[in-house]
């Protein structure tokens, strides 16, 4: 089993839709989960980065934890033309900062 | 303040030769690491650097090998090239080795090998 899973499946959506991403993860040890965006040929952005189990909300994007079930998400409302990039998740434990990664969703939104 | 930097963009080498990478990391970082990512995959973790010293090291063979200098710059060297080492190179840095699990990436290296 993978310490990360994301299912990699492309995903398009109409401009102003809501963008749902999730990995799983089989680590315990992982304490602080991170997504990525990253464009075509471009290096990861770093979106949002949270530690706690809950929500954590910047803009548009919204990050949730849940460690007990070893489940993330994250949600991009009234989304973009711009937002069309590969979505990356990543995770490390503590005193570690080796990222494990998913292995990316492709999100096209369409105008 | 300059964000992660990588040379050279893109790159092209034959099976067996050796490669050098370079990344200059964020001003005030003290710690690299280096990631691996082929197409359609998430980066995977090659080695850290922190204050000069490798720390942590994933599933890589001892041909991936690195430095780090005292301004914080980094370089990969990778020898006897295979044709499975064609991939973007990445270069992430970060503030400190424990504390801060924030890791800024620079644009990467694409590496082929033919």
């Amino acid at each position: 089993q993978k310490e990360v899973e994301q299912d990699p499946g492309p995903l398009s959506v109409p401009e102003g839709a809501i963008v749902s991403l999730n990995c799983t993860y089989s680590n315990s040890a992982f304490q602080y989960f991170m997504w990525y965006r990253q464009y075509s040929r471009k290096g990861p952005e770093l979106l949002m980065y949270t530690y706690s189990s809950g929500n954590k909300e910047d803009g548009r994007f919204t990050a949730q934890v849940d460690k007990s079930s070893k489940y993330i998400s994250l949600f991009i409302r009234d989304s973009q033309p711009s937002d069309s990039a590969t979505y990356l998740c990543a995770m490390s434990a503590y005193g570690n900062n080796r990222l494990a990664f998913g292995k990316g969703n492709q999100v096209v939104v369409i105008p | 303040e300059t964000g992660v930097t990588q040379s050279p963009t893109h790159l092209i080498k034959t099976r067996g030769q050796q490669v050098t990478l370079r990344c200059s990391s964020q001003s005030g970082h003290n710690t690299v690491s280096w990631y691996q990512q082929a197409l359609g995959q998430g980066p995977q973790f090659i080695f850290q650097y922190y204050r000069e010293e490798e720390n942590g090291r994933g599933n890589f063979p001892p041909r991936f090998s690195g430095l780090q200098f005292p301004n914080y710059s980094s370089e990969l060297n990778v020898n006897a090239l295979e044709l499975d080492d064609s991939a973007l190179y990445l270069c992430a840095s970060s503030l400190e080795l424990a504390g801060s699990y924030e890791q800024y990436f620079g644009p990467g290296t694409r590496l082929t090998v033919t």
